[in-house]
């Protein structure tokens, strides 16, 4: 079964730490996202990356920085984490070709932040 | 700015019912509508639809798009405990994909 891989299901960290998520893909998919999803407010994009060592930042990417250094591996930076980045963060990729489902994410279960 | 917005926010039911969820949309470079169903975890897929007026089926769950006004509906017949979760409409681009902030709908026994 294909498979979108968060490293932590649940992580606590102090404000000021340096905070790795870490998302695997094993469906060899061009592209990977970031996002937070808080209640109200729904999920919104923080970086994109559309092939290795390329990024895009997407809506809110204040306080966070991404890396892809390999093209099944993309890992979202808290360079300092603080209290307001306490959230659930999903990671997803796609592909972009059409006959592999193109405009289809597959989410990973999430990671739930807090930060104290 | 692109945004999508669904309505209703949140929504109780008895089971047997049928919903109606609403998703509103203005993207740029429109070129799809996509639900998903958001359990505990991760939002799985449910449809995509990127032609109006072609209404996409999956059992008890349909879904159609109209491209002039916008809009999309998903509607969920004679509905279950099962059926409880968030619904969550995003619309895609060619760039990257904006979700509305879910439709939370629970359905009592």
């Amino acid at each position: 079964d294909v498979k979108v891989t968060q490293s932590s299901r649940y992580l606590v960290k102090r404000t000021g730490e340096k905070v790795f998520l870490e998302c695997v893909q094993d469906m060899d998919h061009e592209n990977m996202f970031w996002y937070r999803q808080d209640p109200g407010l729904g999920l919104r994009l923080i970086y994109f990356s559309y092939d290795v060592k390329m990024k895009e930042k997407g809506d809110i990417p204040e306080g966070y920085s991404v890396s892809r250094e390999k093209k099944e591996r993309f890992s979202l930076i808290l360079e300092s984490a603080s209290t307001n980045q306490t959230s659930m963060y999903l990671c997803a990729s796609s592909s972009i070709y059409r006959d592999r489902g193109q405009d289809g994410y597959t989410f990973g279960s999430g990671t739930r932040l807090t930060v104290v | 700015e692109d945004k999508v917005v669904q309505s209703p926010l949140s929504l109780v039911v008895h089971e047997g019912d049928t919903v109606t969820l609403n998703c509103s949309y203005e993207v740029t470079n429109f070129r799809s509508l996509l639900w998903y169903k958001q359990e505990k975890k991760a939002p799985t897929f449910l449809f995509m639809l990127t032609s109006s007026g072609i209404e996409k089926k999956s059992g008890r769950l349909s879904s159609i798009l109209d491209k002039k006004e916008l809009f999309s509906i998903l509607n969920i017949t004679a509905t279950q405990t099962g059926d409880s979760a968030v619904y969550l409409c995003a619309g895609k681009n060619n760039n990257d994909m904006r979700f509305g902030a879910g439709t939370r709908l629970t359905v009592k026994p």
